[in-house]
């Protein structure tokens, strides 16, 4: 089946420098992929719809200028939190549309110290 | 906002039948119902989704009300395994991007 790679699973960073989330398509194309944020015991919140070749849409309260999103082929997209700081600090989740459903990356635990 | 309302949480026997069930009583006719799981600390795993007809596939069956205003995922011989949360979720119309949007899901406890 459709496989989605997420990379990386785990990362620690210091307040106030910058993360880069990849989030693979490994056996098909996706011109639409979409980014997720998941709190502890909370469900998955969208983030943003991140289109091959355009601008990402974003969810409403989402700040585009600190969650930048790139999809600059139709098997990568990437999420960039900028200057993080502790409350950042969550699960992130992609995903991509395969023409028959949506697939999941196994996630990124962010945390922010 | 989510579409959907479930059960905050059900158990079940292993070895029976587990019955989940969802509400989507404003679903567009053009809007599909998915239902993933989520393990804890992984993404979403894929189940099932369909349109108006009942669906079955290797993991699951999903059984569609006429008005669609409702549906139930069956999952045949519950295995504890298939301890997670449900999430039963409306796919939005193209219009508004095709996206899966959330609701808080249902914890499954399967018990032996």
């Amino acid at each position: 089946g459709a496989v989605v790679s997420q990379h990386p699973s785990r990362v620690i960073c210091k307040s106030g420098t910058s993360v880069k989330i990849e989030c693979r398509s490994l056996d098909f194309q996706a011109t639409t992929m979409f980014w997720y944020r998941q709190f502890p015991k909370q469900s998955l919140m969208l983030m943003a719809t991140s289109n091959e070749g355009s601008k990402a849409t974003y969810e409403q309260g989402v700040e585009k200028d600190k969650f930048l999103i790139n999809h600059a082929s139709l098997t990568l997209s990437t999420l960039t939190v900028t200057s993080a700081h502790p409350e950042d600090s969550s699960f992130y989740i992609c995903s991509a549309g395969d023409g028959y459903g949506y697939t999941f990356g196994s996630g990124t635990r962010l945390t922010v110290v | 906002d989510a579409k959907t309302t479930q059960p905050p949480s059900m158990d079940c026997a292993e070895g029976r039948a587990a019955n989940l069930p969802c509400n989507h009583s404003t679903i567009s006719g053009n809007e599909y119902v998915y239902w993933y799981r989520q393990i804890h600390s992984q993404g979403p795993q894929y189940i099932i989704h369909g349109l108006k007809n009942n669906e079955t596939n290797e993991m699951a069956s999903l059984i569609i009300t006429e008005d669609r205003k409702s549906s139930t995922l069956i999952l045949p011989h519950a295995t504890l395994r298939d301890t997670a949360v449900y999430y039963c979720i409306v796919r939005l119309s193209p219009l508004s991007g095709n996206k899966l949007v959330f609701g808080a899901g249902t914890i499954l406890r399967v018990k032996s």
